[in-house]
């Protein structure tokens, strides 16, 4: 079993649909969470980042933890052509030492939002 | 405020030579991160730099090497090149202080082994 199982897709919506994005995960030590978008051929470009349980909302994104069920969740609202792209999850235990601050990724899920 | 960059953009190598990636860290940041990534996957962790000592190291044998700089730069060599090697390496920085968690990641170098 995997670490972080996430859903490649593709996932297709329309403009100004609400689109969820999911991951679930194994290791209990797992405390910070995060989402990142990346477009293709480029690098990683970090959306949210979140430290335990709850809800964390910028903008148009809404990430949720939910450790009780290891689940996380990203919720985009009036989603927009330019939201095109895959949305990888990550999380960490966190700190240094050992493995503990690296960063432990689900495979990504390629999302397209049609005008 | 500067972001994280990396060189080459681009790289094609032959099975069996040696490759260096670089990497430059944002402002500010001490930790730097490599990572590689395969086609249609998520990146998977290499090792991990904190003040030019190694602070963690991922599933990758020993011809994956690395440095850092007392400038927080850093190097990721790979001897002997195979044919798997081929991929997006992944450079992210982060800072020493409460958000060491946030990484911060560079446009990547694509690398092709033939």
């Amino acid at each position: 079993q995997k670490e972080v199982e996430q859903d490649p897709g593709p996932l297709s919506v329309p403009e100004g649909a609400i689109v969820s994005l999911n991951c679930t995960y194994s290791n209990s030590a797992f405390q910070y969470f995060m989402w990142y978008r990346q477009y293709s051929r480029k690098g990683p470009e970090l959306l949210m980042y979140t430290y335990s349980s709850g809800n964390k909302e910028d903008g148009r994104f809404t990430a949720q933890v939910d450790k009780s069920s290891k689940y996380i969740s990203l919720f985009i609202r009036d989603s927009q052509p330019s939201d095109s792209a895959t949305y990888l999850c990550a999380m960490t235990g966190g700190g240094r030492g050992s493995t503990l601050g690296r960063l432990y990724f689900g495979r990504g899920t390629q999302l397209t939002v049609w005008p | 405020e500067t972001g994280v960059t990396q060189s080459p953009t681009h790289l094609i190598k032959t099975r069996g030579q040696q490759v260096t990636l670089r990497c430059s860290s944002q402002s500010g940041h001490n930790t730097v991160s490599w990572y590689q990534q395969a086609l249609g996957q998520g990146p998977q962790f290499i090792f991990q730099y904190y003040r030019e000592e190694e602070n963690g190291r991922g599933n990758f044998p020993p011809r994956f090497s690395g440095l850092q700089f007392p400038n927080y730069s850093s190097e990721l060599n790979v001897n002997a090149l195979e044919l798997d090697d081929s991929a997006l390496y992944l450079c992210a920085s982060s800072s020493s202080g409460k958000n060491y968690n946030e990484q911060f990641f560079g446009p990547g170098t694509r690398l092709t082994v033939l």
